[in-house]
């Protein structure tokens, strides 16, 4: 299986803040990528796909790169509504596998 | 206005049987991918089914093979997980998501989760 290191676990940031996710794959799985939000209590959303392609109604403040193993998700200019969890997705390769997730607080 | 909801959670005894479903609604259901998620408390992520639009394919993590089954009826708009042999570390919210397309592995909506326990 391909293991999807996420980090950091957890960060603390404020309003108008710029925040950096990265992701490392266990192996090359090309830009098969995807990023999602999830509140407490709420379904998952899809923000980015590809590694770099924005999902049709998410803020451009949102982005992501990255090809190969390594990948990065960056919000520019926090949001009060983008406080959540964040999670990295791959499908290079079955099963599916997911990040360990990262908790973005106040 | 794209919606999914799951169904059919609850507490069941370890060995039980459970079967959930995931009703869908503003879409051509038949036309996509449909995959099965679930969370376990304080855990992340992790996914476990998936079936093809026309039901042709279905796939599975390693973790429930054998145990567990995916199925839809296209005629119901309807996604369903037949959960056996359930065990302990099976309880979780079990989401439904819906892919982009023809298994092109990208959920771009989800249900909001019916909860598992097995206890």
């Amino acid at each position: 299986d391909i293991q999807m290191t996420q980090s950091p676990s957890s960060l603390s940031a404020s309003v108008g803040d710029r925040v950096t996710i990265t992701c490392q794959a266990s192996q090359d799985i090309t830009n098969f990528l995807n990023w999602y939000k999830r509140k407490p209590g709420k379904a998952p959303k899809l923000l980015i796909y590809d590694a770099s392609i924005l999902q049709s109604g998410v803020p451009s403040r949102f982005s992501g790169s990255g090809s190969g193993t390594n990948f990065t998700f960056t919000v520019s200019g926090l949001q009060p509504e983008d406080f959540a969890t964040y999670y990295c997705q791959q499908y290079g390769d079955l099963p599916l596998t997911f990040g360990g997730g990262t908790k973005v607080d106040i | 206005e794209e919606q999914l909801v799951e169904s059919g959670g609850g507490l069941v005894q370890p060995g039980g049987s459970l079967r959930l479903s995931c009703a869908a609604s503003g879409f051509h259901f038949s036309k996509y991918a449909m995959s099965w998620v679930r969370q376990a408390p304080g855990k992340g992520l992790e996914w476990v089914s998936a079936i093809s639009g026309p039901a042709t394919g279905t796939y599975y993590a390693d973790s429930v093979k054998g145990r567990f089954t995916v199925s839809r009826d296209n005629s119901k708009n309807t996604l369903y997980l037949q959960m056996n042999s359930l065990r302990a570390e099976d309880t979780a919210v079990y989401y439904c998501a819906k892919d982009r397309g023809f298994l092109e592995w990208i959920f771009d909506f989800w249900g909001q989760g019916t909860l598992v326990t097995v206890s």
